[in-house]
């Protein structure tokens, strides 16, 4: 059973517009959201994280969104960047659980020039 | 400072093969963690350890076994290794387990080819 789920493989943008990177999750244990950017042949490596306590969290073109009552969080990404095509895949992780980080199955964006 | 080193980069085995995937650290993180990555699937967690002497299984720890006899080491055994077993592995080491994300430190990945 997937407890944190991307149900978009794939994501195409146009460089300049806004880039949105969708997640639900279903273990209503889980205290802290993470995305991770992966190139090919890297591991992957941390982009922003919210708490559970909070709804939006900021970090120049990268903000991410946190919908408890729907179990689902979003990464904006604005302006995108050729740069920022990558694979991306968010994370969740439960302090009660032991902090075991749990991946969904990623999202491959592509922005355009 | 090496951070997080994997050993071997790239391996084809034969089924029915051992072999171990090795992880060492150099930042004294208590917490390490071993992933694999398959197309479709994301991140899968295999096993993890909070601890010197303390392990625990992940999502996926079938075909799999570890120890941590040290804080900088934690490998990864495939006993007899399975074509289902070719995968991408990631390890990965933090001192505070997930709970800020950028604390995590991931190696640069092991390549492995079961024929």
């Amino acid at each position: 059973d997937q407890q944190v789920k991307q149900n978009s493989p794939s994501l195409s943008v146009q460089e300049g517009r806004i880039s949105i990177l969708n997640c639900d999750y279903t273990n209503s244990m889980f205290d802290y959201f993470l995305w991770y950017k992966k190139y090919p042949a890297e591991g992957p490596t941390f982009l922003i994280s919210i708490s559970s306590i909070k709804d939006k969290n900021e970090d120049g073109r990268f903000t991410v969104f946190l919908n408890k009552s729907a179990k689902h969080l979003s990464l904006h990404i604005v302006p995108s960047q050729p740069g920022d095509s990558a694979v991306y895949f968010c994370a969740a992780s439960a302090r009660r659980e032991g902090g075991k980080l749990i991946f969904g199955q990623g999202t491959e964006l592509s922005v355009k020039p | 400072n090496a951070g997080v080193t994997q050993t071997p980069k790239f391996q084809v085995l034969k089924t029915g093969q051992s072999m171990t995937l090795q992880c060492a650290q150099d930042m004294n993180h208590e917490y390490m963690s071993w992933y694999r990555q398959d197309p479709g699937m994301g991140l899968r967690l295999i096993h993890y350890s909070v601890g010197a002497g303390i392990t625990d299984q992940g999502e996926v720890p079938n075909g799999y076994n570890v120890s941590r006899s040290t804080t900088e080491d934690f490998p990864l055994r495939l006993l007899s290794a399975a074509p289902s077993q070719t995968s991408v592995y990631f390890c990965a080491s933090s001192y505070d387990p997930g709970f800020s994300g950028n604390t995590i430190y991931f190696g640069e990945g092991s390549w492995l080819t079961v024929v």
